[in-house]
């Protein structure tokens, strides 16, 4: 069962355009909701991450748009440039506790062509 | 600062093999946890510890042990490796919800 939905699996975007990735999700109980960026080779990390009392948050060329009815989030590149080729995840997080394990999407491989 | 620590890098192994995949983190972080990456399938949880002495499973545990004697280490053990097993593996570690990753060691069972 898979708890996490992330589109495209695959994205190629032009320099300077704007690379849109979704994510939809099933169980309400989840309240962090991070995204992953991973370089060939390397291991994910953060990027940035919002919490369910807020529909947006933006860190530079990112933001996150959190959709709390339709159970949906999204993560925005402006401006995207060749360096952001990376695979990019989603995640989500339950509720309480000392327990940070993430459920993770499939993965989105983005492409930016100079 | 070293961060999360994986050795090794590569491992072959041929079908019923066991071996073990390390793990230490030098950020005094309680969870720990062991996730493997295959094309098209994203990072499943294979087993996590919220502490020294307790570990618990994932989404994906079988065939893999772990043990948490201390809070630094998180060994993940084949007991008999299949070609199943062939995938990349990730440690990561955790204090306040970010999750950090090692780079990961890449298995091949042949």
């Amino acid at each position: 069962q898979q708890q996490v939905k992330q589109s495209p699996q695959s994205l190629i975007v032009q320099k300077g355009g704007i690379s849109i990735i979704n994510c939809a999700y099933e169980n309400t109980a989840f309240d962090y909701f991070p995204w992953y960026q991973q370089f060939p080779g390397k291991g994910p990390a953060l990027l940035i991450a919002i919490r369910p009392d807020v529909s947006e948050k933006k860190e530079g060329r990112f933001t996150i748009s959190f959709n709390k009815s339709a159970k949906q989030f999204s993560l925005h590149i402006m401006d995207s440039q060749p360096g952001d080729s990376a695979t990019y995840f989603c995640a989500a997080k339950l509720s309480g506790g000392s327990n940070y394990k993430l459920t993770f999407g499939k993965g989105t491989l983005l492409t930016v062509n100079p | 600062n070293a961060g999360v620590t994986q050795t090794p890098k590569f491992q072959v192994l041929k079908t019923g093999q066991s071996m073990t995949l390390q793990c230490a983190q030098d950020m005094n972080h309680e969870y720990m946890s062991w996730y493997r990456q295959d094309p098209g399938m994203g990072l499943r949880l294979i087993h996590y510890s919220v502490g020294a002495g307790i570990t618990d499973q994932g989404e994906v545990p079988n065939g893999y042990n772990v043990s948490r004697s201390t809070t630094e280490d998180f060994p993940l053990r084949l007991l008999s490796a299949a070609p199943s097993q062939t995938s990349v593996y990730f440690c990561a570690s955790s204090y306040s919800g970010e999750l950090f990753f090692g780079e990961g060691s890449r298995l091949t069972v042949l």
